[in-house]
């Protein structure tokens, strides 16, 4: 078993839907949750990071995780077009100095 | 101007064939990492390393190795190249003591190995 699960997709959904991105992880240790982005043919890049349990907002994102399950979210608002991209999680233990990645969840946002 | 390049972003080799993937990084970051992408596999790593002397194999070293010339200079070469090495290569950097071990990552670097 992975240390860290992420349904593939592809998941495609209509311009303007709720999208739900979700993880989930099996060691305890795990204290920082992070989200990257990939577009096509780019290097990942930092979306959003939460510490510990809880809810965590910028703009049309949230990052939820709820540790007592072990599971982590991302959910985006009004979803549009430009938001196609790979999501990849990544968790990284109180020491800080790995990351531990999802395999990724394709997003298609249609308009 | 790109803050972590790679170089080539695109390869084609034969089995058997030495590689050298290259990453620069102008952020002045202490660490530096190589990982490889496969489809639902997410990011893997193969080394990282926290300063020039410092030098650690990650989860899937076998068959490759580094070099950390600078600071903002880390090289992964393939000795001998197989096809199951054919993936999507890259280089990210941080910085020692960042409050959750944030990662900027290259554009990539494409290999295939015939």
């Amino acid at each position: 078993q992975k240390e860290v699960e992420q349904d593939p997709g592809p998941l495609s959904v209509p311009e303007g839907a709720i999208v739900s991105l979700n993880c989930t992880y099996s060691n305890s240790a795990f204290q920082y949750f992070m989200w990257y982005r990939q577009y096509s043919r780019k290097g990942p890049e930092l979306l959003m990071y939460t510490y510990s349990s809880g809810n965590k907002e910028d703009g049309r994102f949230t990052a939820q995780v709820d540790k007592s399950s072990k599971y982590i979210s991302l959910f985006i608002r009004d979803s549009q077009p430009s938001d196609s991209a790979t999501y990849l999680c990544a968790l990284s233990n109180n020491a800080g100095n790995m990351l531990t990645f999802g395999g990724g969840t394709r997003l298609m946002v249609k308009p | 101007d790109a803050d972590v390049t790679q170089t080539p972003r695109n390869r084609i080799t034969k089995t058997g064939k030495r590689i050298m993937l290259e990453c620069s990084q102008t952020k002045g970051h202490d660490r530096m990492y190589w990982y490889r992408q496969d489809p639902g596999l997410g990011l893997r790593l193969i080394y990282y390393s926290f300063d020039v002397k410092d030098i650690n194999k990650g989860e899937i070293s076998d068959g490759y190795s580094v070099s950390r010339q600078a600071q903002a200079k880390f090289s992964l070469s393939l000795e001998s190249a197989i096809p199951n090495q054919t993936a999507l290569y890259f280089c990210a950097t941080g910085i020692t003591g960042g409050p959750y071990n944030e990662q900027f990552f290259g554009p990539g670097t494409r290999l295939t190995v015939l």
